[in-house]
Order: C-alpha cells, then sequence, then structure tokens
C-alpha cells in the first residue's frame, strides 16, 4: 500500500539553526500539507501546497517557514531561524485531487530545538 | 473558518464495552466529516468519514453519522478492544478553497483487557 514517508525521523538542532524537513507524498496525489503537533497539544494546520504554489497558510506559517518541491517525488518544509518554540512533531501529509478531507499522514519528524 | 468541540479526554474502558466519542463541529456551509486515529508513536490516520447529512461512515467497528440538524458526529463502537488504544480527532473539511483539516483536541482513549 502507498504510503507518505518522512525524513528524518528525529531532528535536533540549536536556535538560530536553519532545518529542513524532508517528505515524499503518495506519488498520485496532487495535494500536499504540512501540520505540526506540540507535545501534548492537538494537531495545527501549516500550510497547504497545490500545484507548485502555497494553496492556504496558517498564521503559524510566518516568514521564517518556507515550501518547496525541488522535484517530482520531495516535498519540503525549511524553518529558517529555528526557536525553542518550534519544537513540535511535524506531520506531512498528501491527497488526491477531488479528495482534499482524506489526507494521507506521514510517521512524523521529531524537531528538537535546544 | 471550520471549528470542532471533541469530547475530553481520556477515557478509560475494558475490553468489550461500548465506546462513544462526542463531536460537534462548526463550518461553513456542507462540510465533509471525518475521524482520525492517531496510534502510539505513529502519525494520523483515516478512519472513517461522510460526505453528506445523514451518511454513516464505518470502519473497522467504528461507526459516525452525519447529524446536520444537531451539528454533531460522534463516533462509536460497539465492543472496544486493546488495539483500539489510541487518540481520536474529529475533523470536518469544507472543500472549495478550504483545504486544511481542523483538528479538535483529540481523545485519548485506553481499552484495558
Amino acid at each position: 500500500e502507498p504510503e507518505v514517508t518522512q525524513t528524518p525521523s528525529h531532528q535536533v538542532t540549536q536556535m538560530g539553526q536553519e532545518v529542513i524537513l524532508r517528505c515524499v507524498p503518495i506519488s498520485n496525489h496532487l495535494y500536499f500539507y504540512w501540520y505540526r503537533q506540540i507535545l501534548g497539544q492537538k494537531v495545527e494546520f501549516l500550510v497547504s501546497f497545490y500545484n507548485n504554489e502555497i494553496s492556504e497558510k496558517s498564521e503559524i506559517f510566518d516568514d521564517q517557514f518556507s515550501v518547496e518541491r525541488p522535484d517530482g517525488s520531495n516535498f519540503t518544509l525549511k524553518i529558517r531561524s529555528t526557536k525553542l518554540e518550534d519544537s513540535a512533531m511535524y506531520f506531512c501529509a498528501s491527497s488526491e485531487i477531488g479528495r482534499v478531507g482524506e489526507q494521507f499522514f506521514g510517521p512524523g519528524t521529531r524537531l528538537t530545538v535546544l | 473558518g471550520d471549528s470542532v468541540t471533541q469530547m475530553e479526554g481520556p477515557v478509560t474502558l475494558s475490553e468489550e464495552a461500548f465506546l462513544t466519542i462526542n463531536c460537534t463541529y462548526t463550518a461553513t456551509g456542507y462540510p465533509s466529516l471525518f475521524w482520525y486515529v492517531q496510534y502510539p508513536g505513529e502519525g494520523l490516520q483515516l478512519l472513517l468519514k461522510a460526505t453528506k447529512a445523514d451518511d454513516k461512515g464505518s470502519n473497522k467497528g467504528f461507526e459516525a453519522t452525519y447529524r446536520k440538524e444537531t451539528t454533531s458526529f460522534h463516533l462509536e463502537k460497539g465492543s472496544v478492544q486493546v488495539s483500539d488504544s489510541a487518540v481520536y480527532f474529529c475533523a470536518p473539511n469544507s472543500g472549495g478553497s478550504n483545504y486544511k483539516l481542523t483538528f479538535g483536541k483529540g481523545t485519548l482513549l485506553t481499552v484495558n483487557p
């Protein structure tokens, strides 16, 4: 069964450093998403991406964040200058066209900012 | 925008007990409704969905009925198993230009043998 994959599974970084989280969505999906879950809190939407551009973003997704689809398979989330409060589990998801609500999630990357 | 109010947990049940997790939503127009499940250490998985009023979504013994008049989508299972222990999230999606899922806080279910 096709699945969304994410790398790395755990990333530790120093405050102020840049991190790139990587995702490989399901191959025939055209919508891509990033969510995050701070420990013990709810899953929060960050951004959605379709047709090589951001289609929607939340207030959390400020200028420190960016997304990119650098090739035909990867989808990345970059945090330019990490803060302590960026520590969270980051989930990538993808969905088929016409089935936006049926999102397939990856296993997540746990980001720890020290 | 979309929002959801979900039953606070944690919920602890014995195996074979009946489960109900309440969910009410607010959304634009006629949203699709989803229940997602997060097993320990894993990402979220779609459990079931309903796309219009009075639809019943079902999967793995779980059911939820789209009640437009009460804006609810309560999750039920007649006989829970230890393997159902997980966090359950209700989420509406209004569609159109709204691409995101808006999750509730989640309900932690623990099933004891």
